[in-house]
């Protein structure tokens, strides 16, 4: 009931495409749903995130969609750069209660884009 | 510059060695954790500390240790006892359990020959 499962594993878009990347969780405890961003060799940076009380976050050419009622939320990269390859993970936790801050992570996915 | 510091960034270590991953932070954190990093595998958490000289295990705890004596830091020690040590393994602080942003380390990167 921990799982945060993440698709695709990797995904290769032309410069000025859209990325998308899927996520879905049965927690129904979890309550901030984040996206991290590593470059190789680099620790996970927080790209933005994301509460249930909203269904959509968005923050310059990154945006944030959550289906609550699915458990479901995804990440839409716009007008994809060739600087935006990396891989992302996403990630969920709950405020309180035994999760405690703690992150479980998705699988991550591969993002490559080509000039 | 606030942060979070990891070290050694590579390390190699002959199989049966103990070899202890030090990570420092100075953004006054009362988080910490580690997490293990393998290829299609994401990161999974090894140890969490909320505040000095508590911890808890995470998922993946065996053949690892960890303590907590000052705030700023949470090393972590790759035991005998894990059979697969080789990894990436990362390093996080967040500000309390109601502010669940974490902040990630550089890594280190484990390999045991």
């Amino acid at each position: 009931q921990q799982q945060v499962k993440q698709s695709p594993q990797s995904l290769i878009v032309q410069k000025g495409g859209i990325s998308i990347i899927n996520c879905a969780y049965e927690n129904t405890a979890f309550d901030y749903f984040p996206w991290y961003q590593q470059f190789p060799g680099k620790g996970p940076a927080l790209l933005i995130a994301i509460r249930p009380d909203v269904s959509e976050k968005k923050e310059g050419r990154f945006t944030i969609s959550f289906n609550k009622s699915a458990k479901q939320f995804s990440l839409h990269i716009m007008d994809s750069q060739p600087g935006d390859s990396a891989t992302y993970f996403c990630a969920a936790t709950a405020a309180g209660g035994t999760s405690y801050g703690k992150l479980t992570f998705g699988q991550g996915t591969i993002l490559t884009v080509h000039p | 510059d606030g942060g979070i510091t990891q070290s050694p960034k590579y390390l190699f270590r002959k199989e049966g060695q103990n070899v202890t991953l030090s990570c420092e932070q100075n953004l006054n954190h009362d988080a910490m954790y580690w997490y293990r990093q393998d290829p299609g595998q994401g990161l999974r958490l090894i140890y969490y500390s909320q505040i000095v000289n508590d911890f808890q295990k995470g998922d993946i705890a065996e053949g690892y240790s960890v303590s907590r004596e000052k705030k700023e830091s949470f090393p972590l020690t790759v035991t005998s006892a894990q059979k697969n040590p080789t990894a990436f393994y990362l390093c996080a602080s967040s500000i309390s359990n109601m502010n669940t942003e974490a902040f990630f380390g550089q890594g280190t990167r484990l390999t045991v020959v």
